[in-house]
């Protein structure tokens, strides 16, 4: 199994609503990862976690927070969106610790967002 | 810092054509390379990976990658496109960063198939 598991597919919230993304990877990865893609561009890291603890925040407004409850599972707290939020969230997961030949990271089919 | 570089916004070739997308790098030991490949709407899926090695690297769909250091190039080709590789290509370096990796990818090359 080779699958990262984004769930729902499509989210339309409100500004002042309260949502949350959701991930999912049974490859034993340790290393897992939120991306957020815009039209036309590449996706762009938000956050890192390496074995369920939060390595890499890039600098992300505090209306995102991600949450890893075990190593499997992944998720991205909304609150408080602002329309240019809108986008494809991507999520991902790598293996670590098993040398550079398992360095590739997996993504999940994205999650699109429309903030409203 | 890391960087990826994708020249080409976009690429048009008919269809039996041979293709090569362009990508360097900055990175200032040995990278870790990848080409994905991402359809409208869709996640990204891994086309190849160079890690190390031997610098040709053979990937899915056909598609082949050649690693050059001097050049910090990392070229995606392939001998004959199909219609259905139309999509975007995304060149990314895998950088180790606080005791994990971080992803960085290039701008993307949008490819487009005559038939």
């Amino acid at each position: 199994d080779t699958e990262v598991t984004q769930t729902p597919k499509h989210l339309v919230m409100g500004m002042t609503n309260k949502k949350s993304l959701k991930c999912e990877q049974h490859m034993g990865h340790r290393a897992m990862y939120w991306y957020k893609q815009k039209a036309k561009k590449p996706p762009e890291l938000m956050f890192v976690y390496s074995y369920e603890k939060l390595s890499i925040n890039e600098s992300v407004p505090s209306r995102f927070s991600p949450e890893c409850p075990n190593s499997s599972l992944l998720n991205l707290h909304l609150h408080a969106l602002q329309p240019e939020d809108s986008a494809l969230y991507l999520c991902a997961s790598s293996q670590e610790g098993g040398g550079a030949s398992n360095t590739e990271a997996f993504f999940g089919q994205g999650t699109r967002l429309t903030v409203v | 810092a890391q960087s990826v570089t994708q020249p080409d916004i976009h690429i048009t070739v008919s269809e039996g054509a041979s293709l090569e997308l362009r990508c360097n790098y900055s990175y200032g030991a040995t990278p870790y390379l990848f080409w994905y490949v991402q359809s409208p709407g869709q996640g990204l899926q891994l086309l190849l990976k160079y890690f190390s090695g031997d610098t040709l690297v053979q990937g899915i769909k056909g598609f082949e990658a050649e690693f050059k250091r001097s050049q910090s190039s990392f070229n995606l080709r392939k001998p004959s496109v199909h219609w259905s590789d139309a999509a975007e290509y995304f060149c990314a370096v895998g950088a180790p960063t606080s005791g994990t990796y971080k992803y960085i990818f290039g701008t993307g090359t949008r490819l487009k198939v005559l038939a």
